[in-house]
């Protein structure tokens, strides 16, 4: 199992309308976790961090940490299409001290 | 967060050159990385930038190919030697910074070779 997998998408979503994103992990992986935004042709800019059980909001976007069933998820509430760009959720490894490991990104859409 | 420069910004290289790219960071930090994002693809960490110390290197990258500094704690280069078209990439520096394993990317350097 890789460390880190999301579906690649790409997922389309109403303006207006819940977009989920969703990320698992192993067991290698299990410290922090984080949820970057990278539009096309710009770095990756840091959403959520998340480190232990249950959910985390900050306006518009909800991370959620499930650490028996290894996920972490990603809502944006009324979806709009600025928020169109590639989601990447990364996470430290338990061995400390190292850098964070990335998911493939998922590509959202928010069609008007 | 801290404010991360990054040079170039992008450019445009002959196959066999080298391109030196600088990372400069407002404030003092311990751990710097670089990694890569080639077209359409995730990162890919290519070493940890250690101050006052060799660079720890990634599995699939090395030290000739890669020769990386890190003089102190604001600044650090990533060399790409003897280029190749399938160096063609983004190349970003990124910071460890505030809350445990938090980071922050630099804008990116856009490297095209031909």
């Amino acid at each position: 199992q890789k460390e880190v997998e999301q579906n690649s998408g790409p997922l389309s979503v109403p303006e207006g309308a819940i977009a989920s994103l969703n990320c698992t992990y192993s067991d290698r992986v299990s410290q922090s976790f984080f949820w970057y935004r990278q539009y096309s042709g710009k770095s990756p800019e840091l959403i959520m961090s998340i480190y232990s059980n249950g959910d985390k909001e900050d306006g518009r976007f909800t991370a959620q940490l499930n650490k028996a069933s290894q996920y972490v998820s990603l809502l944006i509430r009324d979806s709009q299409p600025s928020d169109s760009a590639t989601y990447l959720c990364a996470a430290a490894r338990n061995s400390g001290n190292t850098p964070l490991v990335f998911g493939k990104g998922t590509r959202l859409s928010v069609i008007a | 967060s801290a404010v991360i420069s990054q040079k170039p910004s992008r450019d445009i290289c002959q196959r066999g050159t080298s391109l030196t790219i600088q990372c400069q960071v407002d404030s003092q930090v311990t751990m710097m990385f670089w990694y890569r994002q080639q077209p359409g693809q995730s990162l890919t960490l290519i070493a940890t930038a250690n101050q006052g110390s060799e660079a720890t290197y990634e599995s699939g990258f090395v030290i000739d190919k890669f020769p990386i500094s890190r003089p102190n704690l604001t600044f650090s280069t990533l060399t790409v030697s003897n280029m190749s078209p399938e160096d063609s990439s983004i190349y970003l520096c990124s910071v460890e910074l505030g809350e445990a394993d938090t980071q922050y990317f630099g804008p990116g350097t856009r490297l095209t070779v031909l």
